[in-house]
């Protein structure tokens, strides 16, 4: 069965250092997104992807974040200069097509800032 | 904006029992999805309910919306260890693509 994958699993980093995480969607899928955990919180949106281009994201989406599909089979996050508070459990998510159909997750990267 | 609450936190029976999880919105659901959370594996996907008094059943899990689209159930029967794990409410906005989360009701399931 076809499943969104992410890598890595955990990643460590200094703060103000740059990560890149990844996510390889599942492969007819046309709608990405990345959503975050801080520990004990709720689940976040963050930003939504379609057709080559952002088209939704949250207030957390500052301008520290980017997204991007460079190759038609990776979906990535990447922040610039990472912050201690953006310590958290970012998950990948990927759906066919129309606003009703189920997004599918990634297991998720946890993000360690020191 | 939109907020789901779920009840229990957390709950812990013996295998074999039924338990309910209920999740209540702020607003009334465009979409109300149940997903089941397990360390290293990700989200995974149970049932989608839209439609006011919609019932959903997937092997021992049944799920409802009721009428008013504003709370929902999920309720397993003859619990097992397997069914242990953080469960999830997400709900769509209309007219949003993101999903906004509930807290989750971690299940323990002692054999």
């Amino acid at each position: 069965e076809p499943e969104v994958t992410q890598t890595p699993s955990h990643q460590v980093t200094q703060m103000g250092q740059e990560v890149i995480l990844r996510c390889v969607p599942i492969s007819n899928h046309l709608y990405f997104y990345w959503y975050r955990q801080i520990l004990g919180q709720k689940v976040e949106f963050l930003v939504s992807f379609y057709n080559n281009e952002i088209s939704e994201k949250s207030e957390i989406f500052d301008d520290q974040f980017s997204v991007e599909r460079p190759d038609g089979s990776n979906f990535t996050l990447k922040i610039r200069s990472t912050k201690l508070e953006d310590s958290a459990m970012y998950f990948c998510a990927s759906k066919g097509g129309t606003t009703t159909e189920t997004q599918y997750f990634g297991p998720g990267t946890r993000l360690l800032v020191l | 904006s939109q907020e789901l609450e779920q009840s229990p936190q957390s709950l812990i029976v013996q295998e074999g029992k039924n338990l309910t999880i209920n999740c209540t919105s702020s607003k009334t659901l465009y979409g109300l999805y149940w997903y089941k959370q397990k360390y290293g594996e990700g989200l995974i996907f149970l049932m989608m309910l839209q439609k006011g008094g919609e019932e959903k059943s997937h092997e021992k899990i049944t799920a409802k919306l009721d009428e008013k689209k504003q709370q929902s159930s999920l309720h397993i029967t003859a619990s097992q260890p397997s069914h242990a794990g953080i469960y999830l409410c997400l709900a769509t906005q209309g007219g949003s693509e993101k999903l906004v989360f509930g807290k989750g009701m971690k299940l323990t399931v002692n054999p």
